[in-house]
């Protein structure tokens, strides 16, 4: 059965710190691998990974997927108290539905 | 305009009651989801259709019932509700195409929540 397992569940730094959140997964087909945010509302998209070593950025946010090592990484560099979230990352793997199996999110609280 | 919009925003209700939300999406894709999210934050699907056809049921009590009447809406209708259902419910679309590795990508909307007391 396709698994996403995150960590840490949760996370408290200050202003400026850099952070990585990590993601590993168990898939038999795997298609892609997918960063979210979610704040008070809606999970926003973030970053859509598929080929192992190329990096996504996004401004002060970047990931990287490993295939061989099933993992993928989101890093945050120059926090702000905005960044605080929860980041949920999901897989999009052996059905061809579009179902996404997501992990248990990992909570960052930013303080200034 | 709103992509992907969920009625209502919040619901209470007492246990034993029957409630519905409905969801609907302007973003022209072929597929509807529903999630649950739990109080630990844990986001499980419950439900998809693909052009108004169910095609992801997972285990979820059948006092859960979804309808999408067309591509653009689905609806999900709760019956006899226990103090375990409270949760928030978010509706997402996507599109996925047959015979084309879609992207999995997920566009949700801002969720209902829905508190039984």
């Amino acid at each position: 059965e396709d698994k996403v397992v995150q960590s840490p569940l949760s996370l408290v730094v200050h202003e400026g710190d850099t952070v990585t959140l990590n993601c590993s997964y168990e898939v038999t087909n795997f298609r892609s691998l997918l960063w979210y945010k979610q704040e008070k509302k809606a999970p926003t998209f973030l970053f859509m990974l598929t080929s192992s070593g190329i990096e996504k950025k996004s401004g002060r946010l970047s990931s990287i997927l490993d295939k061989k090592e099933l993992f993928s990484i989101l890093n945050i560099t120059a926090t702000q108290t905005g960044d605080s979230a929860i980041y949920l990352c999901a897989l999009y793997g052996s059905s061809n539905t579009g179902k996404l199996i997501f992990g248990q999110g990992t909570t960052l609280q930013v303080k200034p | 305009d709103t992509a992907v919009s969920q009625t209502p925003k919040y619901l209470v209700t007492q246990m034993g009651n029957d409630k519905s939300i409905k969801c609907e999406q302007n973003l022209g894709h072929d597929t509807m989801y529903w999630y649950k999210q739990d109080s630990k934050k844990f986001l499980k699907i419950m439900f998809s259709y693909n052009n108004k056809e169910l095609i992801i049921n997972e285990t979820v009590p059948n006092r859960f019932s979804p309808k999408s009447p067309d591509k653009a809406h689905l609806n999900l209708h709760i019956n006899s509700l226990e103090l375990g259902d409270s949760a928030v419910y978010f509706c997402a679309s996507s599109q996925v195409t047959t015979g084309k590795r879609g992207t999995g990508e997920l566009f949700f909307g801002e969720g209902s929540r829905l508190t039984v007391l």
